[in-house]
């Protein structure tokens, strides 16, 4: 069990760039969630899948926002035309249906500045 | 929505004493879950300790115990024998014990500096 990773770690683009993430969960683990973490505030919540569902999107995935998990494993949590606001820690947690404590254990987290 | 208050931006401890972080939330609903996750400085967030609503029992995990008061909707968490490798910003959490309604709802955090 290697964890939940991400990549890449940091992201520095130009503001009006498109930016991509990863994150590969727990291997087994059929939940897989974004969180979007600003400088001194804790994590809110963006998006979760069931499998490769996308079950529920938060308000502040606006239109130029896209998470996607084709086939159940791995995710993948695209921005388009970034925004300074955009800056931010991306992180991803994962957790398995089913256990008696469905726990969300977390990645490192992608760090993003849109400069 | 469910809310998370973390009244405490900043908390200072003795090495080897003892430090209670407090957390409020505010909720309609009767079944829920209560978390506290620490996340050291550049790493990756981990959880501390649970609590399920409906058990009366305090939840404690080695030196981590929690203060669990249902009808004044409070989560305190209470760090004994404080380390070092305690020093770490916490975060509490809620979740609903609801079909399909699985995210954590988080607080600001409370940064905790260990004296040597």
């Amino acid at each position: 069990d290697t964890g939940v990773s991400q990549n890449p770690r940091h992201k520095i683009t130009k503001r009006g760039q498109n930016v991509t993430f990863r994150c590969d969960p727990i291997s087994e683990h059929n939940r897989l969630y974004w969180y979007r973490q600003t400088l001194g505030q804790g994590p809110e919540f963006l998006t979760y899948f069931q499998n490769e569902a996308q079950l529920e999107k938060s308000r502040l995935l606006s239109d130029r926002f896209s998470a996607e998990r084709p086939k159940g494993s791995f995710s993948t949590l695209e921005i388009q035309r970034t925004e300074q606001g955009d800056s931010a820690m991306y992180l991803c947690a994962s957790s398995f249906l089913g256990s008696s404590q469905e726990t969300q254990y977390f990645g490192p987290g992608t760090r993003l500045l849109v400069l | 929505a469910q809310t998370v208050t973390q009244s405490q931006p900043e908390m200072s401890v003795q090495e080897a004493e003892t430090v209670t972080l407090s957390c409020t939330y505010d909720t309609s609903e009767s079944d829920y879950y209560l978390f506290w996750y620490k996340q050291p400085p550049s790493r990756q967030m981990i959880l501390v300790i649970r609590q399920e609503a409906y058990k009366q029992q305090n939840a404690t995990e080695n030196r981590f115990s929690v203060n669990f008061q249902k009808a004044a909707k409070s989560f305190s968490l209470k760090i004994s024998d404080s380390q070092l490798g305690d020093a770490a910003m916490y975060f509490c959490a809620y979740r609903n014990h609801t079909f399909n309604d699985y995210k954590l709802s988080f607080g600001a955090g409370t940064t905790v500096t260990v004296r040597a």
